[in-house]
């Protein structure tokens, strides 16, 4: 069964600081999607960045960053001169590409802080 | 675009009675999701659908019903309510079209349910 892994409960940044957020994932599927969410407080979940496996190219969406690792199945989040509104919790997904019955399985998440 | 809507986005519940929370979504998604949220945690999903009349259960599914008898509503039940369901519940929808052409999922804002 494919799994998520997010090692870091909890992470604070200095703001205008550089912050990594990791996660791995365990599949045995070859083409698949990986992606993080950030939940601010308001509770939305919004969508920040989305990787597609058989890209080789890191993806990346302004401050934000991945490096994605296929070999290693780690997936992290490189968040750029870190801003007061990033303070959010911040989940990494995965959902396989082609598959009748997928679904999309989340980590537990890590709670990030930006210090003033 | 009104995207994925939930409803309510609160409510309180006395022990053993019964909700039906609401989700609609008009991107003619064929996946939709329930997910709980529980305090500080991340996603656990409850049922999930690949297209109308279709369900399935996730890895909490005791205490809660689904149907899925249009591509735009999936409701979630809950009979006798219990305090063990007191949580943050999150509908998603995503489409599925084949290899390459998956989409992440799309959140509703969430019904915070507590259980009395």
């Amino acid at each position: 069964a494919q799994t998520v892994t997010q090692s870091q409960p909890e992470m604070s940044v200095q703001e205008a600081e550089t912050v990594t957020l990791s996660c791995t994932y365990d599949t045995s599927e070859s083409d698949y999607y990986l992606f993080w969410y950030k939940q601010p407080p308001s509770r939305q979940m919004i969508l920040v960045i989305r990787q597609e496996a058989y890209k080789q190219q890191n993806a990346t969406e302004n401050r934000f960053s991945v490096n994605f690792q296929k070999a290693a199945k780690s997936f992290s989040l490189k968040i750029s001169d870190s801003q007061l509104g990033d303070a959010a919790m911040y989940f990494c997904a995965y959902r396989v590409a082609w598959d009748r019955d997928d679904k999309i399985i989340f980590g537990k998440g890590t709670r990030l802080h930006i210090l003033p | 675009n009104a995207g994925v809507t939930q409803t309510p986005k609160f409510r309180i519940l006395k022990i053993g009675q019964s909700m039906t929370l609401q989700c609609t979504q008009d991107m003619n998604h064929n996946y939709m999701y329930w997910y709980r949220q529980d305090p500080g945690m991340g996603l656990k999903l409850i049922y999930y659908s690949v297209g109308a009349g279709i369900t399935d259960k996730g890895e909490v599914p005791n205490g809660y019903n689904v149907s899925r008898s249009t591509t735009e509503d999936f409701p979630l039940r809950l009979e006798l309510a219990a305090p063990s369901q007191t949580s943050v519940y999150f509908c998603a929808s995503s489409y599925s079209g084949g290899q390459s052409m998956n989409t992440e999922a799309f959140f509703g804002q969430g019904t915070r349910l507590t259980v009395v």
